[in-house]
């Protein structure tokens, strides 16, 4: 079974709908994190968790809402989904700062 | 100006070639440095740490030079199966910070 394990895989949608994708590991680790990759842009930073009551915002935050059921599942929330936000989003886990991310084998949003 | 820069490429070799990229950072408090392997579609996954001055796993070998602020990735005997992008990637003040990424193609 993979450490990080994203869900759904795929996902296509309507304007307007509100979506959420989940996150669980089974790695033990305190941070968490969600980004959202698009064609030359890199992967982005949308928020980002070190333990269980803390949440913080990343580069692009606006749209989204996260929350952190436990340590090991973290969701990411559209709450009104734009056709912008089709993207590939992965999210990744580390153990402590400075420390290398583990990722979840993404999941591929289309917004329609 | 963005924290973590890499020439996007694409970088075409022929197996066998030694090919090297370089990568520059911004954040000269950066401690950690790693470097990550993506293909197409797919997640980031760790290529190699580097800590130090750099280290070699394999055909690969990593340079830290902080005086300058850049890391490179040197591949030696180069594979099909290495043609991917590859992340630079520095520690931030909280998070890690990723470059876009510098696409390797490598043909018969």
């Amino acid at each position: 079974d993979a450490d990080v394990t994203q869900t759904p895989r795929n996902r296509i949608t309507k304007t307007g709908k509100r979506i959420m994708l989940e996150c669980s590991q089974t790695k033990g680790h305190d941070r968490m994190y969600w980004y959202r990759q698009d064609p030359g842009l890199g992967l982005r930073l949308i928020y980002y968790s070190f333990d269980v009551k803390d949440i913080n915002k990343g580069e692009i935050s606006d749209g989204y809402s996260v929350s952190r059921q436990a340590q090991a599942k973290f969701s990411l929330s559209l709450e009104s989904a734009i056709p912008n936000q089709t993207a590939l989003y992965f999210c990744a886990t580390s153990d402590l700062s400075g420390q290398p991310q583990h990722f979840g084998d993404g999941t591929r949003l289309s917004i329609l | 100006r963005k924290e973590v820069e890499q020439d996007p490429g694409p970088f075409n070799v022929p197996e066998g070639a030694t090919v090297a990229f370089n990568c520059t950072y911004s954040n000269s408090a950066s401690q950690s440095f790693f470097w990550y392997r993506q293909d197409c579609r797919k997640e980031p996954k760790l290529l190699m740490s580097v800590y130090s001055s750099g280290n070699e796993d394999g055909r690969f070998t990593a340079q830290l030079n902080r005086a300058s602020q850049y890391i490179s990735l040197l591949i030696r005997d180069s594979k099909l199966s290495d043609s991917a992008t590859y992340l630079c990637v520095g520690s931030g003040y909280s998070t890690l910070t990723f470059g876009k990424g510098t696409m390797l193609l490598v043909s018969p």
